[in-house]
């Protein structure tokens, strides 16, 4: 199974571009990397997943290095609201097309004024 | 998320008894999934259900039941509660859309002290 390595913490001025990396050396060619974050004891949110391209959606960036074996997720104007634990999970292959998601301990971000 | 409820959102009960915290969802997928995350730790797979037909076993099933009554329900039983089920759970979903992708939904959690 595919395994990420996170920072445990990182710091972040408000207003500034936050940026997330993440280790997946394991990955294997056709696994998604997804990004999900938690804002204090809220449910996990979805942030962005990619595949090999990099990808841009209304709330970050991923970009993924091009052997795959990391990436980094760009918040591009932190927010205070934006404080929360950041995912990197690789997806875990069941069987088939068919997958799960396995969470480790993440990034705690923190925002400051 | 609005269309992932989990009922209770909070629950205190005493070691050994039976207890099922339960989940509904309005988004139309046929997929769910129940996690339970302790202080400081990220979240654990329990069970998933891929339809009303298909469970599984996640990483920490043991002590724990699952039962799928229809495709909008999920529920999780502990059939005898004790201390260290102490946590906060979620149930998520998520709709098998296009080829690997799993984006998933998940509700406001449940948390439950067992004394």
């Amino acid at each position: 199974d595919a395994k990420t390595t996170q920072p445990t913490s990182m710091d972040c001025a408000e207003g500034r571009a936050a940026n997330l990396p993440c280790n997946h050396s394991t990955i294997s060619g056709n696994e998604y990397v997804y990004w999900y974050r938690q804002i204090h004891s809220q449910g996990p949110q979805y942030i962005i997943h990619g595949l090999k391209n990099n990808e841009t959606n209304e709330m970050a960036s991923l970009i993924i290095t091009e052997d795959r074996k990391s990436s980094t997720l760009i918040l591009p104007h932190a927010t205070l609201r934006d404080t929360a634990v950041y995912y990197c999970i690789v997806r875990v292959r069941v069987s088939g097309n068919t997958g799960k998601l396995i969470f480790g301990q993440g990034t705690t971000l923190q925002v400051k004024p | 998320d609005a269309d992932v409820t989990q009922t209770p959102r909070n629950r205190i009960t005493k070691t050994g008894k039976r207890i099922m915290l339960e989940c509904s969802q309005t988004k139309g997928h046929d997929r769910m999934y129940w996690y339970r995350q302790d202080p400081g730790l990220g979240l654990r797979l329990i069970y998933y259900s891929f339809d009303v037909k298909d469970i599984n076993k996640g990483e920490i099933s043991d002590g724990y039941s699952v039962s799928r009554q229809a495709q909008a329900k999920f529920s999780l039983s502990l059939e005898s509660a004790i201390p260290n089920q102490t946590a906060l759970y979620f149930c998520a979903t998520s709709d098998w859309t296009s080829g690997r992708t799993e984006t998933q939904y998940f509700g406001p959690g449940t948390r439950l002290l067992v004394l």
